[in-house]
């Protein structure tokens, strides 16, 4: 099956702690986003990447960090400088950037304790 | 800012249609709208878009009026796997930098 995968589904962190969460896809797209979503709220971008070894900061970047180096992986760093990280993320892919019809993964809602 | 405007609830009776208005006065020309919904604690799944003319697909019908001001999503015979979250999105260009507003879109409830 072709898809969007994001692993845990759910993860708890102490505060200060840098945690890492994993998003891979096997629909050989280019582009791939990390969201984040507050309770009752819409969806935020974090960061995006258009091609592998390239990554743009979305709106709410500050706290956080990703890498690019295969084209089916997209790793989010939340880093302890990110002052509320409690909430869910989602990944998501895209044949191109150009495209807007975007793939999501289940998502992985953090805790931080 | 969100660049569209949804009602916050609507409710719907199993097997009845359901009409989920959207407007978007300010879209461009070349913006194409997007739906897409959430069932609860699950990652948006991506329904119908459409420019100018209406659209079909094996999910729903996505009309758009002629002044491309608003649009209303159909959902022909909703069952209760429905209920969800619909978002209504048009994208923002900004040099290359594009993105989709999300804004809170619409709470469905389809009822038995």
């Amino acid at each position: 099956d072709g898809g969007i995968t994001q692993s845990p589904k759910y993860l708890f962190r102490k505060e200060g702690q840098n945690v890492t969460l994993s998003c891979e896809q096997n629909l050989n797209h280019d582009a791939m986003y990390w969201y984040r979503q507050d309770p009752g709220q819409g969806l935020r971008l974090i960061y995006y990447s258009q091609i592998v070894n390239d990554f743009q900061k979305g709106d709410i970047a500050e706290g956080y960090s990703v890498s690019r180096e295969k084209k089916e992986s997209f790793p989010l760093t939340v880093t302890s400088a990110q002052k509320n990280p409690t909430a869910f993320y989602l990944c998501a892919s895209s044949i191109t950037s150009g495209s807007d019809t975007q793939y999501f993964g289940p998502g992985t809602r953090l805790t931080v304790l | 800012d969100a660049k569209t405007t949804q009602p916050t609830s609507m409710d719907c009776a199993e097997g009845r249609a359901a009409n989920l208005p959207c407007n978007h006065s300010t879209i461009s020309g070349n913006e194409y709208v997007y739906w897409y919904r959430q069932i609860h604690s699950q990652g948006p799944q991506y329904i119908i878009h459409g420019l100018k003319n209406n659209e079909t697909n094996e999910m729903a019908s996505l009309i758009i009026t002629e002044d491309r001001k608003s649009s209303t999503l159909i959902l022909p015979h909703a069952t209760l796997r429905d209920t969800a979250v619909y978002y209504c999105i048009v994208r923002v260009s900004a040099g290359n930098n594009r993105k989709l507003i999300w804004g809170l879109g619409t709470s469905l409830a389809v009822n038995p």
